[in-house]
């Protein structure tokens, strides 16, 4: 069974720039969510989704932050316009069911913003 | 106050020593879990309890719901156990501790 995918692995982009970030979970996981690491501090819950609707984006920092899940499958995650303070990990995980059942974890977008 | 603390922060142990993780929480929860993360790695779900204690190879992990307390002990440590372990719990939402870095010299 594949894992969840998260593409690319690394990113370096400028201030102002436009940056998309995929996640592509376990096939069949209705849930999927996004949560990021900046330096130093603990991993954030920034959103979930059930199958293509948003469940919770209470995490989501600002509104340069936009996440969509079209047809319930793969998850996108766009900085526009990038700041410095948002370089760090990105991580997808999916579940079957919310609270229930495993979490399965992407590797991770090393997103550096310069 | 983070919603989940972990100690030690940093863990240095010799091989073969019997290692513990501590997590305390002070969120309702459905679930609890133990995630480990190695070196530019991804992150791996190594268990997720609602009670009680699970055991997966060396490694075992307890939960106290009414302490809102777990740990996390690798017996007979290994250098391959290097990583940084992460608690995590499942309530409204996930809160994710800082995690416990861990380094296991040969």
């Amino acid at each position: 069974e594949a894992g969840v995918t998260q593409f690319p692995s690394h990113s370096v982009i400028e201030k102002g720039q436009t940056v998309t970030l995929r996640c592509d979970p376990i096939s069949g996981h209705d849930n999927l969510y996004w949560y990021r690491r900046v330096m130093g501090k603990e991993i954030k819950f920034l959103l979930h989704f059930v199958k293509e609707s948003k469940q919770d984006e209470s995490g989501m920092p600002n509104n340069r932050f936009l996440a969509e899940r079209t047809g319930g499958t793969y998850s996108t995650l766009k900085v526009q316009p990038a700041e410095l303070e948002d370089s760090g990990v990105y991580f997808c995980a999916s579940s079957q069911g919310y609270g229930v059942g495993g979490y399965t974890f992407g590797s991770g977008t090393r997103l550096t913003v310069v | 106050k983070n919603e989940v603390e972990q100690s030690p922060q940093n863990l240095t142990a010799q091989e073969g020593e019997f290692i513990t993780i501590n997590c305390s929480y002070s969120v309702g929860i459905s679930a609890l879990h133990w995630l480990q993360q190695h070196p530019g790695g991804g992150i791996v779900s190594l268990f997720m309890l609602s009670s009680g204690k699970k055991k997966h190879g060396r490694l075992i992990a307890t939960i106290n719901i009414q302490e809102k307390h777990s740990s996390l002990h690798i017996t007979a440590s290994h250098p391959r156990d290097s990583a940084v372990y992460i608690c995590a719990v499942t309530g409204n939402q996930f809160y994710f501790g800082t995690g416990t870095s861990l380094t296991v010299i040969p």
